[in-house]
């Protein structure tokens, strides 16, 4: 199984400054067809995880600008510009590249 | 639009069977590529996919799971049905179902998910 890492596994950022999450893989996650495949997921208290970025930087719709994706290979980042209140939560990555997909750990995301 | 929700018990003991339903209506589970899957999250912890099942009837299951876990459709019914055997403590977690299409490397819809406990 691709193993799926991530730091800092806690990030305490205050509102209006900006924040970045790793995730590496254990192997390449680009694909034969030309594809990475690499997500990233919200998840707010209490509720279902939300993508928020597929493909490694193809941002879902309704998704705010302020969060983009980057990356390639085995490392990949997600940023976030300017730390709102709403953005309180965990942040994981996974990979589509190879069955069984798999999660990292997440990133607990939360306000000084 | 589409929409999916998981039901069952909320309650097992150790060593029974779960049985899950995701319902799920926007899709039809007899057109490529379209994919139901599972996935869980014990408390406070990451999500882990148990398996997934296509509209061709080909399914995948978890490298670690894949002796205790069962899933299967009924494409009339627009369901989903996981089964898990000889349940333990550990496998205390909320359940999602999930959309997924086949070889797009992502998933884009979830349930709202179902929290099994696992206690005697």
């Amino acid at each position: 199984d691709v193993v799926m890492t991530q730091s800092p596994l806690s990030l305490p950022v205050t509102l209006g400054q900006p924040a970045s999450i790793s995730c590496r893989s254990s192997q390449s996650l680009a694909y034969s067809d030309g594809n990475t495949y690499l997500n990233w997921f919200q998840q707010r208290p209490g509720q279902s995880p939300r993508r928020l970025i597929y493909k490694v930087s193809n941002r879902d719709s309704g998704v705010p600008d302020r969060f983009s994706g980057s990356g390639s290979g085995t490392d990949f980042t997600l940023k976030i510009s300017r730390v709102e209140a709403e953005d309180v939560g965990v942040y994981y990555c996974m990979q589509g590249t190879q069955w069984p997909l798999t999660f990292g750990p997440g990133t607990k995301v939360e306000i000084k | 639009q589409i929409t999916l929700k998981e039901s069952g018990p909320t309650l097992v003991k150790p060593t029974q069977t779960l049985t899950l339903t995701c319902s799920f209506s926007g899709f039809s589970l007899s057109t490529s590529p379209v994919g139901v899957g599972w996935i869980r999250q014990p408390p406070g912890k990451a999500l882990e996919w148990l398996a997934v099942i296509y509209w061709n009837d080909d399914k995948q299951y978890s490298t670690s799971l894949k002796s205790r876990v069962t899933i299967t459709k009924d494409t009339s019914k627009n369901q989903v049905v996981l089964t898990m055997t000889n349940m333990g403590p550990v496998d205390t977690a909320t359940y999602y179902c999930a959309h997924r299409l086949r070889g797009s490397g992502t998933v884009a819809y979830w349930g709202q998910g179902t929290l099994v406990t696992v206690s005697s």
